[in-house]
């Protein structure tokens, strides 16, 4: 089965520049999203189409990507980013939906 | 905007079938859309259960393609999901969510609060 691969955890001082990659063998033909899931609360699309930013996201949130790696970059991170990060893709095949395994972003 | 609400039991026996419905208000079930199931084991992360369209097609994850059922009730504007032989490992928070699929985008953009469903004797 397909896999999308992030690391456990990130962390940064406050007003530096936190980066979550993802990885994914369909990642250099298919989109990678970004959500932000703040404890108790339902996740939050904060990156679509590799790079974009959704109405209401901060501009300090923006994404990359590069052959099998995405990544989300927030520039200044502030406390209250302080998150679970997922990235989302489909699959090759484009039929199966596939969530990375969480980065757990600390500021402090 | 699109509003989703799950409901169902928060308890469910092991090998039970659990089942829930999602309300969706603000929006049509017959629109573009399609219509998921993400659930979150306790301290996890995600996992795409699968998804319905109002024509009745679905997709399910394949890991769990034997024991799911999506359905719609286009009367009632909501979907619904079984899983059968649940076990301790299906306790989760289980969220609907409505998937925008594109022709070169797809994405989760409107998510229910979320319902814990604990399997327990």
């Amino acid at each position: 089965s397909y896999e999308l691969t992030q690391p456990p955890s990130v962390s940064v001082s406050p007003g530096q520049t936190a980066r979550i990659t993802c990885s994914g063998d369909a990642l250099p033909k298919k989109y990678a999203y970004w959500y932000q899931q703040k404890s108790g609360q339902a996740p939050v699309l904060v990156i679509y189409e590799d790079s974009k930013r959704p109405s209401g996201i901060p501009e300090r949130f923006s994404g990359s990507s590069s052959g099998t790696m995405a990544t989300l970059i927030i520039s200044g991170a502030q406390v209250e980013d302080e998150a679970d990060y997922y990235c989302y893709s489909r699959d090759s095949s484009g039929h199966y939906r596939v969530f990375g395994g969480g980065t757990k972003l600390t500021v402090l | 905007q699109v509003q989703l609400e799950e409901s169902g039991p928060g308890l469910v026996k092991p090998s039970g079938t659990l089942s829930l419905t999602c309300a969706v208000s603000g929006g049509s079930i017959s629109s573009n859309n399609w219509w998921s199931w993400v659930r979150q084991p306790p301290g996890k992360g995600l996992e795409w259960i699968g998804e319905i369209y109002h024509s009745g097609s679905t997709n399910y994850n394949p890991s769990l393609k034997s024991r799911v059922t999506i359905s719609l009730d286009k009367s009632k504007n909501q979907f619904s999901l079984e899983l059968s032989s649940v076990t301790a490992a299906d306790t989760a928070v289980y969220y609907c969510a409505s998937l925008i699929v594109t022709t070169i985008s797809n994405y989760f953009d409107y998510w229910g609060q979320g319902t814990l469903v604990t399997v327990s004797s």
